[in-house]
């Protein structure tokens, strides 16, 4: 069964130092991969996905996330964080039911909560 | 382009009443979700439609949960009678199409007490 796991519920961060949000997934079919934005009473935005091809995927927000199936991880990283950046991030897999060759229906992490501090 | 509209965005009732939730998807969108996110963790899959027919209700709780979208457009979903663990942020997404990418709505944040 596919599941994903999200390192650390809270983190972190100055103004401008790195952002690292984990995320391990495990899949029994080629994952398809998603990283979404979710800021305060507002519904969830996607950032970026992974389906086959580049392993490293850029998204909106400057963010960007590698897919590493040797590590079953999708880490999402940003190299400078904003204070914009504060929200709740959720990493999810796709859940391997075909729908006519499509990705499934999504199965989310329990979200990280990123604090950039000025 | 609109987004998904949800209706309303907070919610409180007392436990054994009733509730319903009102989704208007994106223009055009064939596809539409409901997902429940309790407090602390990530969105959960209640439901699925493509139009008017339901594709996947695996994880719906069918004894008090129920939902329609009868002209394959706004959906709504309906909980009868609420429990305490109901209390949750209810979320609406849609889809052009199935295993496209999901635009989620701003969701209904329902207090049980």
């Amino acid at each position: 069964a596919q599941s994903v796991t999200q390192l650390g519920s809270h983190v972190s961060v100055s103004e401008g130092a790195l952002v690292l949000l984990r995320c391990n997934y495990s899949s029994s079919v080629p994952p398809y991969l998603f990283w979404y934005v979710q800021y305060p009473n507002q519904g969830l935005q996607l950032l970026l996905k992974y389906t086959t091809g580049a392993t490293l995927v850029k998204g909106i927000n400057g963010f960007e996330a590698e897919f590493k199936k040797s590590e079953t991880s999708f880490h999402l990283t940003k190299p400078s964080a904003h204070m914009s950046d504060a929200a709740e991030y959720f990493c999810a897999v796709s859940d391997g039911k075909n729908y006519g060759g499509s990705q499934g229906n999504l199965i989310f992490g329990k979200g990280t909560k990123l604090s950039v501090k000025p | 382009e609109a987004g998904v509209a949800q209706s309303p965005r907070y919610k409180i009732i007392e436990k054994r009443q009733s509730v319903a939730f009102w989704c208007n998807p994106i223009s055009g969108h064939a596809t539409l979700y409901w997902y429940q996110q309790i407090l602390g963790q990530g969105p959960k899959l209640l439901i699925q439609f493509q139009n008017n027919g339901v594709v996947d209700d695996s994880q719906l709780p069918k004894d008090r949960f129920s939902a329609e979208r009868l002209k394959g457009v706004d959906s709504t979903l309906k909980i009868q009678p609420a429990k305490l663990e109901d209390s949750a942020v209810y979320l609406c997404a849609s889809t052009l199409t199935i295993g496209d990418t999901q635009y989620f709505g701003p969701g209904t944040r329902l207090t049980v007490l």
